[in-house]
């Protein structure tokens, strides 16, 4: 079974662009989760959906948003970028995580690099 | 509100000899635990979990973590470690109504003396 895909792996943008993270699934998981990692503050819970609709939320910003589509996939986006935007966004996978039962199983990550 | 605590942040071992990395956490209820590593450029992989029974906890690639509910702790071990298990290594707990919400401790670099 194909793990979890992250496109694009690399992203270089400017300030005050914005981006869209793309995370497809495992296939059957219906979950997906986002973090965001970077050396000051490690990683962070950024948002997780499940069935189309956004059911846990870290605190960011509201310039972080995502959504998640019928088949699952999941996209995040960040609006007016900012340096302290670049980190290593991770999307995480899993069945379904009611009761906490259910592994997360993780994608290599998105490198975002604002300049 | 939760929190874990990893307080060493870098760790050189030898090879062949036995590891422990340490982890404390911060809970109400029963937490939920996770080891997870993490290879340079890579996610993150799931080493073991605890949600509930044995206290000793059996991974992969010959891990073990114990619940110790007194001491509020969740050391991870391996009795003697190998080059390629030179990494990041993240502690993490998760709420029971929400477990998809993992906080992840600082983590913890292992580097592996030859």
């Amino acid at each position: 079974k194909a793990g979890v895909t992250q496109t694009p792996r690399y992203l270089i943008k400017t300030r005050g662009q914005q981006v869209t993270l793309s995370c497809s699934p495992i296939s059957g998981h219906r979950s997906v989760s986002w973090y965001q990692q970077t050396p000051g503050q490690g990683l962070q819970f950024l948002f997780e959906y499940f069935s189309e609709t956004q059911r846990n939320k870290g605190n960011f910003p509201g310039r972080f948003s995502g959504r998640q589509f019928s088949n699952s996939r999941s996209e995040m986006n960040v609006s007016t970028l900012e340096l302290g935007d670049s980190a290593l966004y991770l999307c995480a996978s899993s069945l379904e995580s009611q009761g906490g039962t259910d592994t997360q199983y993780f994608g290599p990550g998105t490198r975002l690099t604002v300049l | 509100a939760q929190s874990v605590t990893q307080p060493d942040i870098h760790i050189t071992v030898s090879e062949g000899a036995s590891l422990e990395l340490r982890c404390n956490y911060s809970y109400g209820a029963t937490p939920y635990l996770f080891w997870y590593v993490q290879s340079p450029g890579q996610g993150l992989q799931l080493l073991l979990k605890y949600f509930s029974g044995d206290t000793l906890v059996q991974g992969i690639k010959g891990f073990e973590a114990e619940f110790k509910r007194s001491q509020s702790s969740f050391n991870l071990r391996k009795p003697s470690v190998h080059w390629s298990d030179a990494a990041e290594y993240f502690c993490a707990v998760a709420e029971y109504s929400s477990a998809s919400k993992i906080i992840f401790g600082s983590g913890t670099r292992l580097s592996i003396r030859p």
